[in-house]
């Protein structure tokens, strides 16, 4: 079956722009990930979703970032007033999901490669 | 500050040779995961083991566990040049702590 998709792969943006990122699960997965990964760092935890609300939004940086999944499959990533430090790749993962403390095995989509000159 | 800390940063071997990758961690976990990364991809699902785990294998890979001393090893025997990538340890239970991976090299 398909996997996680993210689009764009790549998006390229100039300083205080807003960019939204757009992630599909896999369907039927509950729980839905979003990470941010630097070149030569291991991904950093973003948000998290079980169905439609987000459980932990512990790792957004800031009010700039903020996301979405109204219907509790695709989620939108969105960014405000983009600034260089925001460059990274953000990763999307999905999981079939499960009280907190469980194991999942997440699935992680190809990435969107954002860029802000 | 991440939970995973893996080492080597890098590890260049040649095809056929064993690799050896390790990870530390700093807090009780339920589990430890092993992703692998090929450059500028998502991430890939290797293999997890579980607290009251010591060893897990899985074709090629084996994953030691030593919750004493909060440690892993991810050996990759007879290596190939298809295993060149990033491999990473993230543990927690639903928001993954990710280490800043080892890069690995196998030559041909």
């Amino acid at each position: 079956g398909a996997g996680v998709s993210q689009t764009p792969s790549n998006k390229v943006t100039e300083k205080g722009k807003y960019v939204e990122l757009r992630c599909d699960p896999i369907s039927g997965h509950t729980a839905l990930y979003w990470y941010r990964q630097s070149l030569g760092q291991g991904p950093e935890f973003l948000i998290y979703f079980q169905g439609t609300g987000a459980a932990d939004d512990s790792g957004l940086p800031n009010d700039r970032f903020f996301a979405v999944r109204p219907e509790g499959s695709v989620s939108t990533l969105k960014i405000q007033r983009t600034e260089r430090g925001d460059s990274a790749m953000y990763l999307c993962a999905s999981s079939q999901g499960g009280t907190s403390g469980s194991y999942n095995e997440q699935f992680f989509g190809p990435g969107t490669r954002l860029t802000v000159l | 500050s991440q939970q995973g800390e893996e080492d080597p940063q890098a590890l260049s071997i040649q095809e056929g040779e064993n690799a050896t990758m390790n990870c530390s961690y700093k807090t009780s976990i339920n589990n430890l995961q092993w992703y692998r990364q090929n450059s500028g991809r998502g991430l890939v699902h290797l293999i997890l083991i579980r607290s009251n785990e010591r060893e897990k294998h899985s074709g090629r890979l084996r994953v030691t566990l030593d919750t004493s001393k909060k440690s892993s090893s991810l050996l990759i025997t007879a290596s190939r040049a298809a295993d060149t990538a990033s491999y990473f340890c993230a543990t927690g239970g639903q928001n993954f702590v990710f280490g800043p991976g080892t890069r690995l090299s196998v030559l041909p």
